[in-house]
C-alpha cells in the first residue's frame, strides 16, 4: 500500500513563477516528511524537510507546508529557475528508511 | 570526493545469472541502505542495515541478498535473475537510522537490464 501520494505527475511552470508540488500521505504517524530533488542519470539529493510538529519551513527559495489535518504537504519554490528542472520526491521517515511517492516531474521553462 | 559510490553504473546481463552491485561510503555514516526504482518510477527500499546489522528487508525476494563485509560497504548480490529484477538500484547512507529529519545521501544508480 503506498503511504505517499503524488498525484501529479508533470508539472510546467515558465521562470521566475511559482512551482507548487503536492503531496498527500496515509499515516498520520511520521515523524519528519521531506522532499528529494532527482535529475537524471543522478541518485536522489535531499532538499527540505518539515517535522510533524511545524506547519511550515523555509530554506531560501524552497518552502514546504504541511497540513495535517487534510494530510496534506505541498513544496514551494519561489521564483522557479531553469536549473529546478527535475524529479521531486516526496517522502516520509519511517523511523528505518524512507517511503517515497511516485514523484512529479518539473519543468521550469524560460 | 563521491559520498556515496556504487559499481558498476551500468549492468546488462541474461536471466538465470548471479550478479554483484557494489556500494561504499566514505561519511562515516552508521546505516546504509538499498533502494530500487522501477519501471514505474517508484523508489522503494528494499533494505536497511545498522552497524552492519539487517533491520528492515522489504519484502524482498530471497535471491536478493545483501552483505555488508564493514559499516563503510553494503553489497548487493541478486541470484537467479529475472526479467522483473531489471531496475535502477540505489544505494544510500545516512548518519542515523531512517536519517533523523530523513537526510540521505545517495549514490548515482546502478542500472539493472536483464534480457
Amino acid at each position: 500500500d503506498q503511504q505517499v501520494k503524488q498525484n501529479s505527475p508533470s508539472l510546467s511552470v515558465q521562470e521566475g513563477r511559482i512551482s507548487i508540488l503536492n503531496c498527500d500521505y496515509t499515516n498520520s504517524m511520521f515523524d519528519y516528511f521531506l522532499w528529494y530533488k532527482k535529475y537524471p542519470a543522478e541518485g536522489p539529493t535531499f532538499l527540505i524537510s518539515i517535522s510533524s510538529i511545524k506547519d511550515k519551513n523555509e530554506d531560501g527559495r524552497f518552502t514546504v507546508f504541511l497540513n495535517k489535518s487534510a494530510k496534506h504537504l505541498s513544496l514551494h519554490i519561489v521564483p522557479s529557475q531553469p536549473g529546478d528542472s527535475a524529479v521531486y520526491f516526496c517522502g516520509v521517515n519511517s523511523g528505518y528508511a524512507l517511503n517515497f511517492g511516485k514523484g512529479t516531474s518539473l519543468l521550469v521553462t524560460p | 570526493d563521491t559520498a556515496v559510490s556504487q559499481t558498476p553504473k551500468y549492468l546488462v546481463t541474461q536471466m538465470g545469472n548471479d550478479k554483484s552491485i557494489k556500494c561504499e561510503q566514505n561519511l562515516g555514516h552508521d546505516t546504509m541502505y538499498w533502494y530500487k526504482q522501477d519501471s514505474k518510477k517508484f523508489l522503494k527500499i528494499m533494505f536497511s542495515y545498522n552497524n552492519k546489522e539487517l533491520i528492515i528487508n522489504e519484502t524482498v525476494p530471497n535471491r536478493f541478498s545483501p552483505k555488508s563485509p564493514d559499516k563503510a560497504h553494503l553489497n548487493l548480490h541478486i541470484n537467479s535473475l529475472e526479467l522483473g529484477d531489471s531496475a535502477v538500484y540505489f544505494c544510500a547512507s545516512s548518519l542515523t537510522m531512517g536519517g533523523g529529519q530523513g537526510k540521505q545521501y545517495f549514490g548515482p544508480g546502478t542500472r539493472l537490464t536483464v534480457t
